[in-house]
């Protein structure tokens, strides 16, 4: 069965915290994306990533950054978390362009509390 | 470009009554079409998908999704609400030969009364 697994499905931070979440996904894929969900904002994507060492801006990038050093991880870092990065993080991944209809396959989610 | 309206933030039904959730979307090229689920504290799984074949679409848990170009609507309907329905749904559109980054719509949440 397909997997995206995020480490995390909980956690608690301070405000100026580094804050790292990872993604790992088993089915080879190209693209991998970053999303936060927030009540009635929907998915909003942060970043996304199409290759290793690749990275593009989504909508809302400002005050995070990513990393992919290998292809099945994608990891999104908060460099110094602050409450209004308190929200629901999920991770997804998705085929190659060319192969693809745009079908993301998502991971459980990490739910993020900066106190 | 690409954009999705979904009607209604929270939709209301009884268990065994219909499930409607509109979707219309805006597309200059042909689109590919998602409806996912999101259950509570969980990720979004795929329930059904149009990628330009039969313009009726079954996916899991018996819901189905018509495509109507004419209408540029996706609505997704099932025939009768059952209690483990109660979840979070979202529409999104790709399309064809352009970006493979999907457009969400905000989301329905659906309330299933006993």
């Amino acid at each position: 069965d397909v997997k995206v697994t995020q480490s995390s499905r909980y956690l608690v931070k301070r405000t100026g915290e580094k804050v790292f979440l990872e993604c790992v996904q088993d089915m080879d894929h190209e693209n991998m994306f970053w999303y936060r969900q927030d009540p009635g904002l929907g998915l909003r994507l942060i970043y996304f990533s199409y290759d290793v060492k690749m990275k593009e801006k989504g909508d809302i990038p400002e005050g995070y950054s990513v990393s992919r050093e290998k292809k099945e991880r994608f990891s999104l870092i908060l460099e110094s978390a602050s409450t209004n990065q308190t929200s629901m993080y999920l991770c997804a991944s998705s085929l190659f362009r060319g192969r693809n209809t745009g079908e993301l396959f998502f991971g459980e989610g990490s739910r993020l509390t900066v106190l | 470009a690409q954009s999705v309206t979904q009607l209604g933030s929270h939709v209301s039904v009884s268990e065994g009554a219909l499930v409607l959730l509109r979707c219309n979307y805006s597309s200059s090229v042909p689109p590919y079409l998602f409806w996912y689920v999101q259950y509570p504290n969980q990720g979004l799984q795929l329930l059904l998908k149009y990628t330009s074949a039969a313009t009726l679409v079954k996916g899991i848990n018996g819901f189905e999704a018509e495509f109507k170009k004419s209408e540029t609507s996706f609505h997704l309907t099932k025939p009768s609400a059952h209690m483990s329905d109660a979840a979070e749904y979202f529409c999104a559109v790709t399309t064809s030969g352009g970006s493979y980054i999907p457009t969400f719509g905000r989301g329905t949440s659906l309330i299933v009364h006993p």
